[in-house]
């Protein structure tokens, strides 16, 4: 079946732009968390949501958003772009919330605010 | 404050010999643990986890040991092949919310042939 698909893969941003980042999970997932990896820093949780509402929030500024539709497929906005917000940003799906499962990855998004 | 420690950045083993990845957190909220390996432009992919009522899984030749009294993890990788150069994340997550998981920074692998 077909993985977790994140598009676009790479986007190149204005510092102060806003950007729209999309993540289909595997079928029949409906755990859809996000990620922020920068160099050396890891990966930093950003927001998980499961059945189209928010149930986990990572320490991130208010400019970053996301959104959950009724066919599990989600958005995350980040508004008024910093230069710091330049990261891979991945998206992970997950059978259930209810119980630890291991998430499936996608490749990520490379965004560059220049 | 970080909950989950990677202490070493890399590592570098012979092809054939035992690589030990380390990983060391500190909210015993945290009951269960994974380990992904990640290529470059690529997301990390799932290898290893392990519920914190064992204290050992093994799977083929990735082995993964917990030792929930020193809040340690350790991946072991028997017999290393250069195929298993990546990054290797550690993660924890507890079962009230599982849908977020805390990662370590990483070590890098490089197994030389």
């Amino acid at each position: 079946k077909a993985g977790v698909t994140q598009t676009p893969r790479y986007l190149i941003k204005t510092r102060g732009q806003q950007v729209t980042l999309s993540c289909s999970p595997i079928s029949g997932h409906r755990s859809v968390s996000w990620y922020q990896q920068t160099p050396g820093q890891g990966l930093q949780f950003l927001f998980e949501y499961f059945s189209e509402t928010q149930r986990n929030k990572g320490n991130f500024p208010g400019r970053f958003s996301g959104r959950q539709f009724s066919n599990s497929r989600s958005e995350m906005n980040v508004s008024t772009l910093e230069l710091g917000d330049s990261a891979l940003y991945l998206c992970a799906s997950s059978l259930t919330a209810s119980m630890n499962t291991e998430a499936f990855f996608g490749q990520g998004t490379r965004l560059t605010v220049v | 404050d970080q909950q989950v420690k990677q202490n070493s950045p890399s590592l570098s083993v012979q092809e054939g010999r035992i690589s030990i990845l380390n990983c060391d957190y500190t909210n015993s909220m945290f009951d269960y643990f994974l380990w992904y390996k990640k290529y470059p432009a690529e997301g990390p992919t799932f290898l290893i986890s392990i519920s914190s009522i064992k204290d050992k899984n093994e799977d083929g030749r990735f082995t993964v040991f917990l030792n929930k009294s020193a809040k340690h993890l350790s991946l072991h990788i028997v017999p290393s092949q250069p195929g298993d150069s990546a990054v290797y994340f550690c993660a924890a997550s507890e079962v009230t919310n599982a849908g977020k998981s805390t990662f370590g920074d990483g070590t890098t692998l490089t197994v030389k042939p």
